[in-house]
């Protein structure tokens, strides 16, 4: 298995531009997370999904944030407009429908380093 | 409502020394509990989690950590750091039986490993 699959890795773009972030899955995992690590907040999870539907996001901080996950195997996190405050590693995570045994957690995807300038 | 408490932010340790990083829980329930490690610009994984049984865990790499109930801690140890051991360590909880494995982190420890 590829594990977690996040594009870019690395994106710069300049306050008031549109940021797409991507998220595959891990195959048959029912659940999505996206997180944002940051020095100053640590790690926020921002929302998540249940077999494509968004149950919480809570923790998204503003309007300018949304998420899709339009299928089993895509997810999308948009900044529209970008602020330099949004700068930040954002995770995608995903795991399985409930605790299967003692191998079930969240698996990780690499990040994608967001900077705004 | 749960949360995580990781009481160092930094920890330098010498190469072959012990180290301990330390995490207490709050929950008004039963919560499993976990320790993920993060490398320089890396993605989170998994050291090693309690759900049930036996009090110590063994994880990956050599990491041990003991869930002491009573004192709602759940530090992790090592008896004998590398450098490649430096690295950012996130404690973490989950509701038993949480929808996703929904998980609240602790804001890290970062291990300075120093030859």
């Amino acid at each position: 298995d590829a594990g977690v699959i996040q594009s870019p890795r690395h994106e710069v773009t300049e306050m008031g531009q549109e940021v797409t972030l991507r998220c595959k899955p891990i195959s048959g995992h029912d659940y999505l997370f996206w997180y944002r690590q940051t020095m100053m907040r640590g790690l926020e999870l921002l929302i998540y999904f249940n077999n494509n539907v968004p149950i919480d996001d809570s923790g998204m901080p503003e309007d300018r944030f949304s998420a899709k996950m339009p299928n089993a195997s895509f997810s999308t996190l948009k900044i529209q407009p970008s602020e330099p405050r949004d700068s930040a590693v954002y995770f995608c995570a995903s795991s399985p429908r409930l605790w299967q045994g003692s191998t079930d957690t969240q698996y990780f995807g690499p990040g994608t380093r967001l900077t705004v300038l | 409502a749960q949360s995580v408490t990781q009481l160092d932010s930094q920890v330098p340790v010498f190469e072959e020394a012990p180290v301990e990083l330390r995490c207490n829980y709050s929950s008004s329930v039963s919560v499993y509990l976990f320790w993920y490690v993060q490398y320089p610009n890396q993605g989170l994984q998994l050291l090693l989690k309690y759900l049930s049984g036996s009090t110590l865990v063994k994880g990956i790499n050599g990491f041990e950590a003991e869930f002491n109930k009573s004192q709602t801690s759940f530090h992790l140890r090592k008896p004998s750091v590398h450098i490649s051991d430096t690295a950012e360590y996130f404690c973490a909880v989950s509701l038993i039986k949480a929808a996703g494995n929904k998980l609240t982190f602790g804001g890290g420890t970062r291990v300075l490993v120093k030859p």
